[in-house]
């Protein structure tokens, strides 16, 4: 059962609109949520999270937005741009005291911006 | 060096062979983490650390066998490993375990023969 989905498995967009990636969760218990992306033969890199607290952040392009009762986040990248190229992977995680750092991950959805 | 460091980056192994994956961070942190990337699944978490101390195993085979002297370097001990097991094998590591931001390694990755 995956507690974290991203179904959009690929997205293209033209470089200089906006991207837009999105992720759905099961798990209520989810407080903390991140975007991580990632390039062929490196590891995750993080983007930017969100606590549960908020709805919205903003980090200079990137903007994700939290939609706690619909369960459902996404990632705005504007302007995008040829090196946005990658995989992009959201993953979220419970704060909570019994919480032992686990991350779920979702399958990764791998954008394309075109020049 | 600064960030998540992993060594090999690419190892090739027989399924009677022994090997270790070395895992060290640069970044002052308390916890750290092993992660299994198959292709075309989401990354898995195996084993976290905390404090040196193992606080998380994510009902991984015993042929997987973690160590971790101190905060800073996590090893991943393989032996009589399956060909299903190769995969890119990474490492995180985060100020507390719990809590906040992991940072990520490059990932080794596994070919089992």
């Amino acid at each position: 059962d995956q507690q974290v989905k991203q179904n959009s498995p690929s997205l293209s967009v033209q470089e200089g609109r906006i991207s837009i990636l999105n992720c759905d969760y099961t798990n209520s218990m989810f407080d903390y949520f991140l975007w991580y992306k990632k390039y062929p033969a490196e590891g995750p890199t993080f983007l930017i999270s969100i606590s549960s607290i908020k709805d919205k952040n903003e980090d200079g392009r990137f903007t994700v937005f939290l939609n706690k009762s619909a369960k459902h986040l996404s990632l705005h990248i504007v302007p995008s741009q040829p090196g946005d190229s990658a995989v992009y992977f959201c993953a979220a995680s419970a704060q909570g005291s019994s919480n032992t750092g686990k991350l779920i991950f979702g399958q990764g959805t791998t954008l394309q911006v075109k020049p | 060096e600064t960030g998540v460091t992993q060594t090999p980056r690419h190892l090739v192994m027989g399924m009677t062979n022994k090997k270790s994956l070395k895992c060290e961070q640069h970044l002052g942190h308390n916890a750290m983490y092993w992660y299994k990337q198959s292709a075309k699944k989401p990354l898995e978490l195996m084993f976290v650390y905390n404090f040196k101390e193992q606080t998380e195993n994510n009902s991984v085979p015993s042929r997987f066998s973690p160590e971790c002297p101190n905060s800073s370097h996590l090893f991943l001990h393989l032996h009589t490993l399956q060909p299903e097991d190769s995969a890119l094998y990474l490492c995180a590591s985060s100020q507390d375990g719990g809590m906040g931001t992991q940072y990520f390694g490059p990932g080794t990755r596994l070919t089992v023969l």
